[in-house]
């Protein structure tokens, strides 16, 4: 029983335009929640994360957005690069002790490919 | 370079026998973690060693046996290999912390025929 969802196992946009990933959750518990990248044969590389008490949480190019009522959140890349295209995963922890013992339950991951 | 390497990055072996994973990481980290990612893609959490004291165990079978010599390394021993241990194993490392991040290593990919 998966936990974390990405239900688009794939996602095509063109360069300069807005990506958006999306990522949905079942276990209310989850109070943090994180976005790797990962590149063929390379392993996930963490990219942002936010925590259950902001609903948005920005770093350059990429926005984190919350919806807790929802369950969901999404990732925006703006503008998209071809260096973007890779993997996207979400992940997620619950509570003080999954974050300490940095227990992470992972999606599936959503392919971003970024064409010119 | 500072990382987290593991080996080898191909392992091709037959049922039934015994191989092992090493993972090394130099970033100083305390926590170390093995991560499956099967056929269908998900990444699941199999192991957690802290300052070579087991954290987490998740629901593995017991032909897996994790070790850690010191808080650097964590290998990863099967016995009696499976078919359905084919897949691929991702080390991982962090500092103990809320909502420190994970550092991963670039996987071994095990194939068992």
């Amino acid at each position: 029983d998966q936990q974390v969802k990405q239900n688009s196992p794939s996602l095509s946009v063109q360069e300069g335009r807005i990506s958006i990933l999306n990522c949905d959750y079942t276990n209310s518990m989850f109070d943090y929640f994180l976005w790797y990248k990962k590149y063929p044969a390379e392993g996930p590389t963490f990219l942002i994360s936010i925590s259950s008490i902001k609903d948005k949480n920005e770093d350059g190019r990429f926005t984190v957005f919350l919806n807790k009522s929802a369950k969901h959140l999404s990732l925006h890349i703006v503008p998209s690069q071809p260096g973007d295209s890779a993997v996207y995963f979400c992940a997620a922890s619950a509570g003080d002790r999954g974050s300490t013992l940095g227990r992470l339950y992972f999606g599936r991951g959503t392919q971003l490919t970024v064409w010119p | 370079d500072t990382a987290v390497s593991q080996t080898p990055k191909y392992l091709v072996t037959q049922m039934g026998n015994d191989k092992s994973i090493k993972c090394e990481q130099n970033l100083g980290h305390d926590t170390m973690y093995w991560y499956k990612q099967d056929s269908k893609k998900f990444l699941k959490i199999m192991f957690s060693y802290n300052n070579k004291e087991l954290i987490i165990n998740e629901t593995v079978p017991n032909r897996f046996s994790p070790k850690s010599p010191d808080k650097a390394h964590l290998n990863l021993h099967i016995n009696s290999l499976e078919l359905g241990d084919s897949a691929v194993y991702f080390c991982a490392s962090r500092n103990t912390g809320i909502n420190s991040p994970l550092h991963f290593g670039n996987g071994t990919r095990l194939t068992v025929t």
